[in-house]
């Protein structure tokens, strides 16, 4: 499975669009981008999910160059609920085995 | 609703001693799995069932055991507990796991702690 390589942590203010950069330079074919979301004393959540090119869902925009060796999670005008811990995994397709890095823990401040 | 719901969520435990977890999924998904996150917040898989059928098995010690009795039910079962079983285990569950993707859905932890 291609290894993942994303910041250690960010920060941000309420209202500014937050954008996530993973690397995966050994991405295969057949493999996915997936994004999950860690709050504190919680399970993982999914935000989204792409192949290539550009995902929207009422969260989030996932953005996937055409040779699919980065992407890049943005979040709009984030809050202070969004003060989590961002993971990007690559998924083996049709096997679903997810495997987490450190992820990038953001931080949102009034 | 909760959709992963976990027992018990807090577990505080000796060394040596044997405990389980429960999950129990309400989503009517196939697959099952189990994490282990441990302080340093690494997430790791230990084990996924399929329809009651193990299919992912880690290196995981064989101090622990999964059970599953049906496909909503994934119990963790584990022996002679050690001070580094410390940590806070996740069920999740999912679809199934052929296709392109499943999503998987986490339920909110056993943070089990071993003195």
């Amino acid at each position: 499975l291609a290894k993942t390589t994303q910041p250690i942590s960010m920060d941000s203010y309420e209202g500014q669009e937050v954008n996530i950069t993973c690397s995966h330079n050994n991405i295969a074919t057949n493999d996915y981008i997936t994004w999950y979301q860690q709050f504190p004393s919680q399970g993982p959540r999914f935000i989204i999910q792409g192949y290539k090119t550009k995902v929207t869902n009422e969260v989030a925009s996932l953005f996937i160059p055409a040779d699919r060796k980065s992407s890049t999670l943005s979040l709009p005008r984030v809050s202070l609920s969004d003060t989590a811990v961002y993971y990007c995994l690559v998924v083996q397709g049709g096997y679903n085995k997810l495997i987490f890095g450190a992820g990038t823990r953001l931080a949102v401040h009034p | 609703d909760t959709a992963v719901s976990q027992t018990p969520k807090y577990l505080v435990t000796q060394m040596g001693n044997d405990k389980s977890i429960k999950c129990e999924q309400n989503l009517g998904h196939d697959t099952m799995y189990w994490y282990k996150q441990d302080s340093k917040k690494f997430l790791k898989i230990m084990f996924s069932y399929n329809n009651k059928e193990l299919i992912i098995n880690e290196t995981v010690p064989n101090r622990f055991s999964p059970k599953s009795p049906d496909k909503a039910h994934l119990n963790l079962h584990i022996n002679s507990l050690e001070l580094g079983d410390s940590a806070v285990y996740f069920c999740a569950s999912s679809q199934g796991t052929s296709g392109n993707y499943n999503e998987q859905f986490f339920g909110p932890g056993t943070r089990l702690t071993v003195l």
